[in-house]
C-alpha cells in the first residue's frame, strides 16, 4: 500500500535551517510528481513546493520563494524540502502529498521555529 | 489565485442527520481536457488530510457512500447522507484546475 513518511522536523531558531524527508513506498516514486503541504496551528492547508516526477521541475509559494529548495533521489525514493532563513510564520506541520491530484498524504511532521 | 470559498465554516450536525458543505470557485474550475479538478478531503482531528472525493463525485476507495460530491462551474457541494461520529472534523475543498492549487478554508463538522 501506499506510504509517505515525513521526518525532520523540530524545534529551530529563526534565521537557522532544517531537511525534512519523506520517504516513499508502495508505489513507483519516480512516476510522480510531489508536494510539500504545510498546516499552521490551527489553521488551514497550504501548497508550499511542488517538484516534477523527474525533478527537471521545480515551483513554491511565493512565501517561500528563494528561501526554500524541493527536491528528490528516486533511487532512494524520497522526497526532501531544504528550509533555510525560517521565520516564526514558517511553524507548521509539513506534509508531504503524492500528485497534482493530493491522493496520498504523509503523517506530517512539526517545524517550531522559536527562539 | 483561484479563491475557494467554503461555508458554513462551523457545522453543528445531530448524529443521523444530513450534513451539507458548499465550496465556491472564484473561475470555472472546468479544465481544458473536459475535466473537472475539484477534490474534497477530509481531516480528523490529530490526523493528515485524507481524500475523500475527486473530480467533483469520484468517491476514493474505502470512504463511505454516504459521501457524496457534486456540482459543476464555480459551485461545488460535498453532502453527508447521514453523520456518524466518525466524521467529526474539518473539510476542505481543493481546485487543481489552475495554478497554483488553492485550497478552501475548512469547514468544522461537529456534533450537536
Amino acid at each position: 500500500q501506499v506510504q509517505l513518511v515525513e521526518s525532520g522536523g523540530g524545534v529551530v531558531q529563526p534565521g537557522r535551517s532544517l531537511r525534512l524527508s519523506c520517504a516513499a513506498s508502495g508505489f513507483t516514486f519516480s512516476s510522480y510528481g510531489m508536494y510539500w503541504v504545510r498546516q499552521a496551528p490551527g489553521k488551514g492547508l497550504e501548497w508550499v513546493a511542488l517538484i516534477w516526477h523527474d525533478g527537471t521541475k521545480k515551483y513554491y509559494a511565493d512565501f517561500v520563494k528563494g528561501r526554500f529548495t524541493i527536491s528528490r533521489d528516486n533511487s532512494k525514493n524520497t522526497l526532501y524540502l531544504q528550509m533555510s532563513s525560517l521565520r516564526a510564520e514558517d511553524t507548521a506541520v509539513y506534509y508531504c502529498a503524492r500528485s497534482n491530484q493530493f491522493d496520498y498524504w504523509g503523517q506530517g511532521t512539526l517545524v517550531t521555529v522559536s527562539s | 489565485d483561484v479563491v475557494m470559498t467554503q461555508s458554513p465554516l462551523s457545522l453543528p450536525v445531530t448524529l443521523g442527520q444530513p450534513a451539507s458543505i458548499s465550496c465556491r470557485s472564484s473561475q470555472s474550475l472546468v479544465y481544458s481536457d473536459g475535466n473537472t479538478y475539484l477534490n474534497w478531503f477530509q481531516q480528523r482531528p490529530g490526523q493528515s488530510p485524507r481524500r475523500l472525493i475527486y473530480k467533483v463525485s469520484n468517491r476514493d476507495s474505502g470512504v463511505p457512500d454516504r459521501f457524496s460530491g457534486s456540482g459543476s462551474g464555480t459551485d461545488f457541494t460535498l453532502k453527508i447522507s447521514r453523520v456518524e461520529a466518525e466524521d467529526v472534523g474539518v473539510y476542505y475543498c481543493l481546485q487543481g484546475t489552475h495554478w497554483p492549487p488553492t485550497f478552501g478554508q475548512g469547514t468544522k463538522v461537529e456534533i450537536k
